[in-house]
């Protein structure tokens, strides 16, 4: 039963175009969502995060979009560069609780 | 800056082997945890610790343990490797609770034949 589903495994966007990548939950109990991107042969990195107090966080380029009532969060990436090309994970949680996260997106960006 | 650094960064295992992999942090955060990551299923937690002394389990914790012995190091050790065991493990550790910003190693990918 996944908890987090990024329905998406890719997407391909223009360089300068904007990147929406979708995330949806099935557990209302999540307070806390994060996005990690991972380059080829690295570890994980930390993107942007939003608690459910809130419905957007943006930092620089990047947008993060809750919509509780639906249950879905979105990244959005703009403009997208070639070096935002990478897997994007999705991730859940609430406090004292484990996160848990989704099986990834890929996206590629053309120059 | 080393962060966060797991040995080795590869491995080939029989079945019925052996082996732990090590994580070291210099950030001293209290938070540690090991990872998995398998083609279309995430990142899925395998044990965690939240402090020098504590482990807890995970998500997918079966065939696996760890220990803390020291609050920088959080070591994974499979006793006996099974196939299902193939992967890329991820150590990662936060400053405080899960759902802050953690930060990952390189990973290690281990294959079980």
């Amino acid at each position: 039963d996944q908890q987090v589903k990024q329905n998406s495994p890719s997407l391909s966007v223009q360089e300068g175009r904007i990147s929406i990548l979708n995330c949806d939950y099935t557990n209302s109990m999540f307070d806390y969502f994060l996005w990690y991107k991972k380059y080829p042969a690295e570890g994980p990195t930390f993107l942007i995060s939003i608690s459910s107090i809130k419905d957007k966080n943006e930092d620089g380029r990047f947008t993060v979009f809750l919509n509780k009532s639906a249950k879905h969060l979105s990244l959005h990436i703009v403009p997208s560069q070639p070096g935002d090309s990478a897997v994007y994970f999705c991730a859940a949680g609430n406090l004292g609780n484990k996160l848990v996260f989704g099986a990834g997106t890929i996206l590629r960006v053309k120059s | 800056n080393a962060g966060v650094t797991q040995t080795p960064k590869f491995r080939v295992l029989k079945t019925g082997q052996s082996m732990t992999l090590l994580c070291a942090q210099d950030m001293n955060h209290e938070y540690m945890y090991w990872y998995r990551q398998d083609p279309g299923m995430g990142l899925r937690l395998i044990h965690y610790s939240v402090g020098e002394g504590t482990t807890a389990k995970g998500e997918v914790p079966d065939g696996y343990n760890v220990s803390r012995l020291k609050k920088q190091n959080f070591l994974l050790g499979l006793e006996s490797a099974a196939p299902s065991q193939t992967s890329v493990y991820f150590c990662a550790s936060s400053l405080t609770d899960m759902n802050t910003e953690a930060f990952f190693g390189q990973g290690t990918r281990l294959t079980v034949v």
